[in-house]
């Protein structure tokens, strides 16, 4: 059984670029939750998606944007890329199911470096 | 709003002494409460979690973790370390039935066993 994917692993954009990051989430899971992972810092939530929708989201700009697929893979887009992003992206993936909280699978993220 | 501290940033112990990592969080409901690993070019596992009941919960590995209400506290521990304990810990909060599960994370403690 195949983990939480992200693709790339490594990526070097310059400022004013614009990206885009992968997540295949773990099998039977159907939500998909982005974290942005400065260097020294832990992981601040992005946003969660659920059925295509954006469920909730994290203090980003609206320069972060996602996407949620119907296989529930995920695209996390970010615009007019400022040093201030790089960091680790990670993916984290979840079954939505109906307890209060429902255990996320870590990926193993993206670097992105801006430049 | 809620958030984590974390108030050890590096840590650096000698095999087999023992381990305890301060976490406090901020929160006036209820919560869930977790602890995760990310062992060096390894991705975030979780290493314990406290949803309810019993204030001491244990976790893979050894460590156990626990919660003191009125200190809002979840304090990691393990009686003795080993060389392969060495990585990063982040202590994570939930709020209970939210919309959502995301996560709110601690900045991290990084722990160094040299042996």
């Amino acid at each position: 059984d195949a983990g939480v994917t992200q693709s790339p692993t490594h990526l070097i954009k310059t400022r004013g670029q614009q990206v885009t990051l992968r997540c295949s989430p773990k099998s039977g899971h159907d939500t998909v939750s982005w974290y942005q992972q400065a260097l020294g810092q832990g992981p601040q939530f992005i946003f969660q998606y659920y059925e295509e929708e954006e469920r909730q989201r994290g203090n980003f700009p609206d320069r972060f944007s996602g996407h949620q697929f119907p296989n529930y893979s995920s695209e996390l887009n970010v615009n007019a890329l400022l040093l201030g992003d790089s960091a680790l992206y990670l993916c984290a993936s979840s079954f939505a199911g109906f307890s209060s909280y429902n255990e996320q699978f870590f990926g193993p993220g993206t670097r992105l470096t801006v430049l | 709003a809620q958030s984590v501290s974390q108030h050890n940033h590096h840590v650096i112990l000698s095999e087999a002494a023992s381990l305890e990592l301060g976490c406090n969080y901020s929160y006036g409901g209820t919560v869930n409460l977790f602890w995760y690993v990310q062992y060096p070019g390894q991705h975030l596992q979780l290493l314990l979690k406290y949803f309810s009941g019993d204030p001491l919960v244990k976790g893979i590995k050894g460590f156990e973790a626990e919660f003191i209400k009125s200190k809002f506290s979840f304090n990691l521990r393990k009686p003795s370390v080993q060389w392969s304990d060495t990585a990063e810990y982040f202590c994570a909060v939930n709020a209970y039935g939210g919309a959502t599960n995301k996560l709110i994370f601690g900045t991290g403690t990084l722990l160094a066993v040299q042996p």
